[in-house]
């Protein structure tokens, strides 16, 4: 069964830095460096937002407009992980954070999704 | 403000039949698939319906997805109190080249 653990939350300062990372295991049908990968994100209370989607080989990246320039999204194949690295982040950050495997071209859909990294920024 | 709308809340009884819809426009319903995702309290979205009408694994034929312009409804038969969850629609916009959601729909069984 397709599996996907996040890590790396946490409580910082705004203007700070953090670095999520999601593994991926049981891609039993097809492998992770066939997939899209894509970051949600849910502030609390709020409802999902689609943060970032990055295609198998990293040749296609998309951002939310309020990410751009601050996130990055990255993955290592060999790995099986994908990552969002995200600098100066601000209050309005705080959410939790799921990785989700995406479906894509021609359809787009999130079939499989991690529990969620906390991310917290707050002085 | 999401850039596809739905309905904050939605309810009905135990085994009667709801829809939640979700309004969009031309760069996203009107021209990708829409999805339909359930979330309890503090779990992860789990998918239900992708491809706008195609039922995910092991999801029961209760639950039903259908497109038409720019709008996309997601049905409920037989409601059970177990279906007390939010509901989000989401797809692809091309003009914006993101990913977008619904804000999400409440569901109460009454």
């Amino acid at each position: 069964e397709a599996q996907l653990v996040e890590s790396g939350g946490g409580l910082v300062q705004p203007g700070g830095s953090l670095r999520l990372s999601c593994a991926a295991s049981g891609f039993t049908l097809s492998s992770f460096s066939r997939y899209w990968m894509s970051w949600v994100r849910q502030a609390p209370g709020k409802g999902l937002e689609w943060v970032a989607s990055m295609k198998e080989d990293g040749s296609e990246i998309y951002y939310v407009d309020s990410v751009k320039g601050r996130f990055t999204i990255s993955r290592d194949n060999a790995k099986n992980s994908l990552y969002l690295q995200m600098n100066s982040l601000r209050a309005d950050d705080t959410a939790v954070y799921y990785c989700a495997r995406l479906v894509r071209q021609p359809v787009f859909y999130m079939d499989v999704w991690g529990k969620g990294s906390t991310v917290t920024v707050s002085s | 403000q999401s850039v596809l709308t739905q309905p904050p809340s939605v309810s009905a009884a135990p085994g009667q039949e709801v829809t939640i819809s979700c309004s969009g426009s031309g760069s996203n319903i009107g021209s990708n698939s829409v999805s339909w995702y359930q979330q309890f309290p503090g779990t992860a979205p789990k998918l239900l319906i992708y491809d706008n009408n195609k039922l995910y694994l092991g999801i029961p034929g209760r639950f039903s997805g259908s497109k038409s312009g720019t709008s996309a409804t997601l049905g409920i038969t037989g409601l059970q109190t177990g279906d007390e969850a939010d509901y989000y629609c989401g797809t692809w916009d091309s003009s914006l080249s993101a990913g977008v959601f619904g804000g999400g729909t409440k569901l109460a069984v009454l």
